[in-house]
């Protein structure tokens, strides 16, 4: 089974400039979460989408925004970046259930530098 | 608003001994609590989790601890060895019907020394 697959895995860009980031959550789950990573400050939950619908959302400027697509797929937007946005990305996927513990499988990550 | 704190940046253990890592929650809410390990250049991959209706969760060499009351959860890692070395986040989770997200601590870095 394939895994969680993020495009681009490095990408560099100047203030002001905007991004897209793409998400490929495992087969089957429906559920992809996006997290920003710095140092020091651990994982920054971003949103969470099921089917489409944007369920829960961190506290982030409007700035980010993401979307899921009919087959799960998901992508998150940064605009007007600023240098404070360089950050790991990081798109985890999951199947919410009956015994759902809110285990999480992780993409190896989009690495963004603001410059 | 921390809702997971890890308050040990790094911790370093010599080969063989025990690690502890630890865990402090504000929200009673959360139903699982989750440790997750990074290696530079990877995701997060799960390692263990416990329900918040238990005290211990055991898995090989690895063994989680949840004390409510105390709103505290530890990782042990015995015996601990070089390859142990990694980036350890704790993580909470709250419900899985409308929805539901996972908070992370901000991680703490285990060296074990050989």
């Amino acid at each position: 089974k394939a895994g969680v697959t993020q495009t681009p895995r490095y990408l560099i860009k100047t203030r002001g400039q905007q991004v897209t980031l793409s998400c490929s959550p495992i087969s089957g789950h429906r559920s992809v979460s996006w997290y920003q990573q710095t140092p020091g400050q651990g994982l920054q939950f971003l949103f969470e989408y099921f089917s489409e619908t944007q369920r829960n959302k961190g506290n982030f400027p409007g700035r980010f925004s993401g979307r899921q697509f009919s087959n799960s797929r998901s992508e998150m937007n940064v605009s007007t970046l600023e240098l404070g946005d360089s950050a790991l990305y990081l798109c985890a996927s999951s199947s919410p259930g009956i015994l759902d513990t809110g285990e999480l499988f992780f993409g190896e990550g989009s690495r963004l530098t603001v410059l | 608003d921390q809702q997971v704190k890890q308050n040990s940046p790094s911790l370093s253990v010599q080969e063989g001994r025990i690690s502890i890592l630890n865990c402090d929650y504000t929200n009673s809410m959360f139903d699982y609590f989750l440790w997750y390990k990074k290696y530079p250049a990877e995701g997060p991959t799960f390692l263990i989790s416990i329900s918040s209706i238990k005290d211990k969760n055991e898995d090989g060499r690895f063994t989680v601890f949840l004390n409510k009351s105390a709103k505290h959860l530890s990782l042990h890692i015995v015996p601990s060895q070089p390859g142990d070395s990694a980036v350890y986040f704790c993580a909470a989770s709250a419900g899985s019907t409308g929805g539901f997200k996972t908070i992370f601590g901000a991680g703490t870095r285990l060296f074990v020394k050989a």
